[in-house]
């Protein structure tokens, strides 16, 4: 099944410490987004690739970092710079070109601090 | 600015009654495209719908009918005699080619049907 898959659904953090989500995906998409949502709030964009090796900030990138050094996958890091990490990240990937632009999102990773 | 307004925060109905979710979208783009996109208590966001700019044609889907109306400036999504499992939170989002189709994303409307 093609899909988008993220791990693990449920993360904790201590203080300090970098934490790295996965998101690996086999619909053979160009572009990769990680975003995060707050409870109760709207969806924020991290970082986002339009293609392997190259990737942009979004709204919120402070206090994290990505890599795209293969097409299916796109790890999301969240450094200990990032003083609130408490949230649902969700990863997304999409076909570029405006007539192709439909995100995909995976089912999500919880993260919490302990 | 904000560019996608879901000014419903929260609405809640009694299963099999109509409920319609508003969404208003700001943009200077003429080629542009609108979406709508569930989030169920699970979490993960299930795409709905995308419609383009050039296209104002409702469209129905079982018991999901979406109104494009670019004189107001509006996507708005009705759910036919709601169920139980319709409960979710829904987002309405707008992708522009002046923003590379990245997407703007409203706050979401809380929809609560209840049995």
């Amino acid at each position: 099944d093609g899909g988008i898959t993220q791990s693990p659904k449920y993360l904790f953090r201590k203080e300090g410490q970098n934490v790295t989500l996965s998101c690996e995906q086999n619909l053979n998409h160009d572009a990769m987004y990680w975003y995060r949502q707050d409870p109760g709030q709207g969806l924020r964009l991290i970082y986002y690739s339009q293609i392997v090796n190259d990737f942009q900030k979004g709204d919120i990138a402070e206090g994290y970092s990505v890599s795209r050094e293969k097409k299916e996958s796109f790890p999301l890091t969240v450094t200990s710079a990032q003083k609130n990490p408490t949230a649902f990240y969700l990863c997304a990937s999409s076909w570029t070109g405006g007539g192709k632009n439909i995100q995909y999102f995976g089912a999500g990773t919880r993260l919490s601090v302990l | 600015a904000q560019k996608v307004t879901q000014a419903q925060t929260e609405i809640s109905v009694v299963e099999k009654e109509d409920v319609t979710l508003d969404c208003v979208y700001e943009t200077r783009d003429t080629t542009y495209y609108l979406f709508w996109y569930k989030q169920p208590p699970s979490g993960e966001l299930v795409f709905l719908i995308r419609r383009n700019s050039f296209d104002e044609q409702n469209e129905i889907s079982g018991r999901y009918s979406w109104n494009f109306q670019k004189s107001t400036s509006s996507f708005n999504f009705t759910i036919t005699a709601s169920q139980v499992v319709d409960s979710a939170v829904y987002f309405c989002a707008l992708s522009e080619a002046g923003s590379n189709y990245q997407l703007i994303w409203g706050a979401g409307t809380k929809l609560i049907i209840k049995p």
